[in-house]
């Protein structure tokens, strides 16, 4: 089974910092990776998939990258908005095995 | 818009079953696959196994094989989640969460519209 790891588990971050967040899979993937936010008590939301792509009405400020093992997820701005818990998840091998989250907090 | 809406909180005895609903609106729902994700207090996502509204069959994670049985009734636009032998670690919230895919093709795995939610509480 493919496992996914994020780092870091926990981060602080004022409005308006550059916050940049990395996801890596236990054997390539190619690129078949999505992140989702995640708000308390809410169900998650799909931000980016296909490593990079962008999903429909999310701000352009979220964007992804890599490739193989190894990703990142980068907020270029952030928003008061953008304080959540995100998840990483890899879709290569006919199941969706998700990393155990990076938490986005006020600093 | 894509709707997802789930039934109601649950609480269980210890060896019971529970059965959860998943009722979609806004699209075609035989034209998408769905799945179950679930996440304990606290934690993170598991993704519990897939089914294809259309033609029904179905696909587990082995860790849950014998114990849960996704099911859909195309008349209501309803797919449901049983889980038997509850255990304390089964309580969670339980999503219903659709597949980027349409049926035609293979299912994609990720997941681009969620239900709210259902929590189940395990406890004797």
């Amino acid at each position: 089974d493919i496992q996914m790891t994020q780092s870091p588990s926990t981060l602080s971050a004022s409005v308006g910092d550059r916050v940049t967040i990395t996801c890596r899979a236990s054997q390539s993937i190619s690129n078949w990776l999505a992140w989702y936010q995640q708000k308390p008590g809410k169900a998650p939301r799909l931000l980016i998939y296909k490593a990079s792509s962008l999903q429909s009405g999310v701000p352009s400020r979220f964007s992804g990258s890599g490739s193989g093992t190894e990703f990142t997820l980068t907020i270029s701005s952030l928003q008061p908005d953008d304080f959540a818990t995100y998840y990483c998840q890899q879709y290569n091998s006919y199941s969706g095995t998700f990393g155990p989250g990076t938490k986005v907090e006020i600093k | 818009q894509v709707q997802l809406v789930q039934s109601g909180t649950e609480v269980k005895k210890p060896g019971a079953s529970v059965k959860l609903s998943c009722k979609a609106s806004g699209y075609s729902f035989t034209s998408y696959y769905m799945h179950w994700v679930r996440q304990a207090p606290g934690q993170g996502l598991e993704w519990m196994g897939i089914i294809n509204p259309s033609a029904g069959g179905t696909s587990y994670v082995q860790k849950f094989q014998g114990r849960v049985t996704m099911t859909r009734d195309t008349s209501t636009s309803t797919v449901y989640m049983e889980l038997s032998s509850l255990r304390s670690e089964d309580t969670a919230v339980y999503y219903c969460a659709r597949d980027q895919a349409e049926v035609v093709v293979n299912p994609i795995y990720y997941f681009d519209s969620w239900g709210q939610g259902t929590l189940v509480t395990v406890s004797s």
